[in-house]
């Protein structure tokens, strides 16, 4: 397993287009994040899953945008009407969860980096 | 809710100088504790964490952090800076119960490196 993958890696859309982000986590990772990052600042959180299940929504995550994850393996994200303000690095990470604890070790992939012309 | 603050968003050094990267957090419980190194057009790799036990961990590269309770710190240290170590440095926080999963992260630190 050669880790975290995204794609694509680089995305450019006009205002208003509809846009779609894959990523493939990590085999029998049963967790999936999206994270979002703009320049300057850190990740910041969207959404998780856990198998097929969507178990948390950031306020950040409008109705414009959608996750899904529908086999529990790999996970779409789309944003539809795509704004300027949409511009940024979308990160995905997986983690296992182990044992009883919720120790939580995420794995990154490259990101996709999107610019809303 | 929790948070993390890096001071300083540029940090410079001298090659083979000492690394010395602040992470302060804010949460109810004391969370697992991550840094986090961050090339150019890459994602997130982990350079070392704190979930439980002795305070000191080390990680890879030669980084090393300490998780002081007292001050809700968790530096990041490196005795001597080598070129290649220039990079942004994110530091995040994740919480202590089952049903949680996201990290929260500071807007990280540009580490430079100079000759």
């Amino acid at each position: 397993d050669t880790g975290v993958s995204q794609d694509p890696r680089h995305k450019i859309t006009k205002r208003g287009q509809n846009v779609t982000f894959r990523c493939d986590p990590i085999s029998e990772h049963n967790r999936l994040y999206w994270y979002r990052q703009t320049l300057g600042q850190g990740p910041e959180f969207l959404t998780y899953f856990q198998n097929e299940a969507q178990l948390e929504k950031s306020r950040l995550l409008s109705d414009r945008f959608s996750a899904e994850r529908p086999k529990g393996s790999f996970s779409t994200l789309e944003i539809q009407r795509t704004e300027q303000g949409d511009s940024a690095m979308y990160l995905c990470a997986s983690s296992p969860q182990t044992g009883g604890m919720s120790y939580n070790e995420q794995f990154f992939g490259p990101g996709t980096r999107l610019t809303v012309l | 809710a929790q948070s993390v603050t890096q001071l300083g968003s540029h940090v410079s050094v001298s090659e083979g100088a000492l690394v010395l990267l602040r992470c302060n957090y804010s949460s109810s419980v004391p969370p697992y504790l991550f840094w986090y190194v961050q090339y150019p057009n890459q994602g997130l790799q982990l350079l070392l964490k704190y979930t439980t036990g002795a305070t000191l961990v080390k990680g890879i590269n030669g980084f090393e952090a300490e998780f002081k309770k007292s001050e809700t710190s968790f530096h990041l240290t490196k005795p001597s800076a080598h070129m290649s170590d220039a990079a942004e440095y994110v530091c995040a926080v994740t919480r202590r119960d089952l049903n949680a999963g996201k990290s929260t992260f500071g807007d990280g630190t540009t580490l430079t490196v100079k000759p």
